[in-house]
């Protein structure tokens, strides 16, 4: 099946450092990936979406500065928490477009645990 | 407006017994796509089924069934003989055609399944 590959799974940084997430899609391409954000016992928020070769969009209410998204590659997104702060910490998770293999999936990554300290 | 809307959060059943799982969804749209998503302890999520709006077929897969209702505007998810490895949170998905790729989630329900 079709494979999404997030790291780090978990990251814990003092504030004002930068956290780069890395999202791959191992055995598909992915022209689009999705970044979310998910607090405790609540559901996924999407924060942006993520288009190879160009800029993202991003959800209303997500700061684009301070959230930085790159998608390089058909396999490859990064999502950089740029100055984190405690307010940052939260669970992060990739999701990757699997047209190629089937119309409409997202295939997720595993996640990636913020703490901010 | 709440696309999707998962009732119930949080479920607590005895080792196998079946529980069901509900979700209600709101669209406008002709064409689109359901899906339910389980999410374990670990974090990940691990795609379950996908259902197009055309297909109506109720769908049957080892303890797992799906129950779509267009008329009802549902998609309930069944899990018969509940084990002790189902317990997670399951969240139900939503998809248009209009807006590409974008998923609508429900807020999730989360099972345990006590044995």
């Amino acid at each position: 099946g079709a494979v999404v590959s997030q790291h780090p799974s978990r990251v814990i940084c003092k504030s004002g450092t930068s956290v780069k997430i890395e999202c791959r899609s191992l055995d598909f391409q992915a022209t689009t990936m999705f970044w979310y954000r998910q607090f405790p016992k609540q559901s996924l928020m999407l924060m942006a979406t993520s288009n190879e070769g160009s800029k993202a969009t991003y959800e209303q209410g997500v700061e684009k500065d301070k959230f930085l998204i790159n998608h390089a590659s058909l396999t490859l997104s990064t999502l950089t928490v740029t100055s984190a702060h405690p307010e940052d910490s939260s669970f992060y998770i990739c999701s990757a477009d699997g047209t190629s293999l089937a119309k409409n999936i997202q295939y997720f990554g595993a996640g990636t645990r913020l703490s901010v300290l | 407006a709440q696309k999707v809307t998962q009732a119930q959060t949080e479920i607590s059943v005895v080792e196998k017994e079946d529980v069901t799982l509900d979700c209600v969804y709101e669209t406008r749209d002709t064409t689109y796509y359901l899906f339910w998503y389980k999410q374990p302890p670990s974090g990940e999520l691990v795609f379950l089924i996908r259902r197009n709006s055309f297909d109506e077929q109720n769908e049957i897969s080892g303890r797992y069934s799906w129950n779509f209702q267009k008329s009802t505007s549902s998609f309930n998810f069944t899990i018969t003989a509940s084990q002790v490895v189902d317990s997670a949170v399951y969240f139900c998905a939503l998809s248009e055609a209009y807006t590409g790729n974008q998923f609508y989630f429900g807020t999730g329900t989360s099972l345990t399944v006590i044995p």
